[in-house]
């Protein structure tokens, strides 16, 4: 079956200028997750949505950072104003739904973003 | 948030088992032990997962002592394809989720 999508695969741009990087979580799935992955680092955590609604927004760097979800599926991660520092793999996963105290639902990543901020 | 410390890098050769521990000192009650594998260009993807003792599925196998603060990856017989960064995380819940918190990870290297 399908699994999840990011488009563009490689985003070239300049400082300054707005992106938009799109995600297409796994059918579905309602909880879907943003990570930024810098060269050679882990995964930093960005945003969590569930639903259409985003309960945890605490990993976005700056105001510069939003995101959104619509229909319960597709996803936005809009960068305004980007800069050097941004350029970074930036990573959407979506898993299936809420967790309990006691269970644990696998995150199923896409293949992410490259993003270049000259 | 529990914090997890793993080896920065191994080195392996085909055939061999390879043994990857995480020391996760301050595991809550809660939180479930997973391992994420991760190649070059790819997004990370799910191995193995467990509370206490052992688990083995047909990737891998996780022990996990009985006190819980530290976790042991073993992958039976590597390949050349196993050459990947492993990440051993804690599950955090906050808000009913998971939000997963990666560390550096540690990047195994299998030789010929």
């Amino acid at each position: 079956g399908a699994g999840v999508s990011q488009s563009p695969s490689n985003k070239v741009t300049e400082k300054g200028k707005d992106v938009e990087l799109r995600c297409d979580p796994i059918s579905g799935h309602t909880a879907l997750y943003w990570y930024r992955q810098r060269l050679g680092q882990g995964l930093e955590f960005l945003i969590y949505f569930q639903g259409n609604s985003a309960p945890d927004k605490s990993g976005l760097p700056s105001d510069r950072f939003s995101a959104e979800r619509t229909g319960e599926s597709v996803s936005t991660l809009t960068i305004q104003r980007t800069q050097q520092e941004d350029s970074a793999v930036y990573l959407c996963a979506s898993s299936p739904g809420l967790a309990d105290a006691f269970s644990y639902n696998e995150q199923f990543f896409g293949p992410g973003t490259r993003l270049t901020v000259l | 948030l529990a914090k997890t410390t793993q080896p920065i890098s191994m080195d392996s050769y085909e055939g061999q088992e390879v043994n990857i521990t995480c020391s996760h000192n301050n595991i809550a009650t809660n939180d479930y032990i997973t391992w994420y594998q991760q190649f070059p260009s790819q997004g990370p993807r799910f191995i193995i997962q467990g509370y206490k003792t052992k688990v083995t599925n047909e990737v891998a196998s996780l022990f996990i002592p009985a006190d819980r603060k530290s976790s042991t990856l073993s992958l039976p017989r590597v390949s050349l394809s196993d050459t990947a960064v492993y990440y051993c995380l804690v599950g955090a819940f906050s808000g009913g989720y998971n939000k997963l918190i990666f560390g550096a990870g540690t990047r195994l290297a299998v030789h010929p």
